[in-house]
């Protein structure tokens, strides 16, 4: 069965700090999708990226980074030089076919000036 | 761009009223969701529906039912309302079922007293 697992509820960090959200995955599945979603505090879902099985290579999108590790079921994903803005819940995802997309509980980022 | 649309943002509901909440999109996508998010559980599939005509359930389907007679909309209908069922309700859509990018709609905070 899908299982996503965010161990950290919460992380506060002071601005420019960088920080590493983790995300565990359990599936049966050799085929399957990982995702990351922002929620602000306003309250809207946002998608982040986007990550097939097949496809373990690290990606870098400005002040975001993935590492996804097969090896230990883990698609973590980092911000450099934390801001302000950064503060949100980020949510990670799996899913193994065309119907369900599993979320993690989220892990609540307060970033501090 | 409209996106996708929920009805209404806000709704209070005395406990054994049914109700339904409406979610539209324009981006002629196949597949739609339903989610719920309650505090420190993420967010949960409850129905899912795959294309027109099509439906099957997800996480917590209880208490809820969904129909699809048109791609645009994916209406969620609470039969008799349950305090438990007070949560925030996420509709989404996607071109390429749960292994794509998912657009959600702004939410809708449901109370029931």
């Amino acid at each position: 069965a899908q299982k996503v697992t965010q161990a950290q509820t919460e992380i506060s960090v002071v601005e420019k700090e960088d920080v590493t959200l983790d995300c565990v995955y359990e599936t049966r599945d050799t085929t399957y999708y990982l995702f990351w979603y922002k929620q602000p505090p306003s309250g809207e879902l946002v998608f982040l990226i986007r990550r097939n099985s097949f496809d373990e290579q690290n990606e870098i999108s400005g002040r975001y980074s993935w590492n996804f590790q097969k090896s230990t079921s883990s698609f973590n994903f980092t911000i450099t030089a934390s801001q302000v803005v950064d503060s949100a819940v980020y949510f990670c995802a799996l899913s193994e076919d065309l119907g369900k997309l599993i979320f993690g509980t989220g892990t609540r980022l307060q970033v501090f000036p | 761009n409209a996106g996708v649309t929920q009805t209404p943002k806000f709704q209070v509901l005395k406990t054994g009223q049914s109700m339904t909440l409406q979610c539209a999109q324009d981006m002629n996508h196949e597949y739609m969701s339903w989610y719920r998010q309650d505090p420190g559980m993420g967010l949960r599939l409850i129905h899912y529906s795959v294309g027109a005509g099509i439906t099957d359930q997800g996480e917590v389907p209880n208490g809820y039912n969904v129909s699809r007679s048109t791609t645009e909309d994916f209406p969620l209908r609470l039969l008799s309302a349950a305090p438990s069922q007070t949560s925030v309700y996420f509709c989404a859509s996607s071109r390429q079922g749960a292994t794509g990018e998912l657009f959600f709609g702004e939410g809708s905070r449901l109370t029931v007293l």
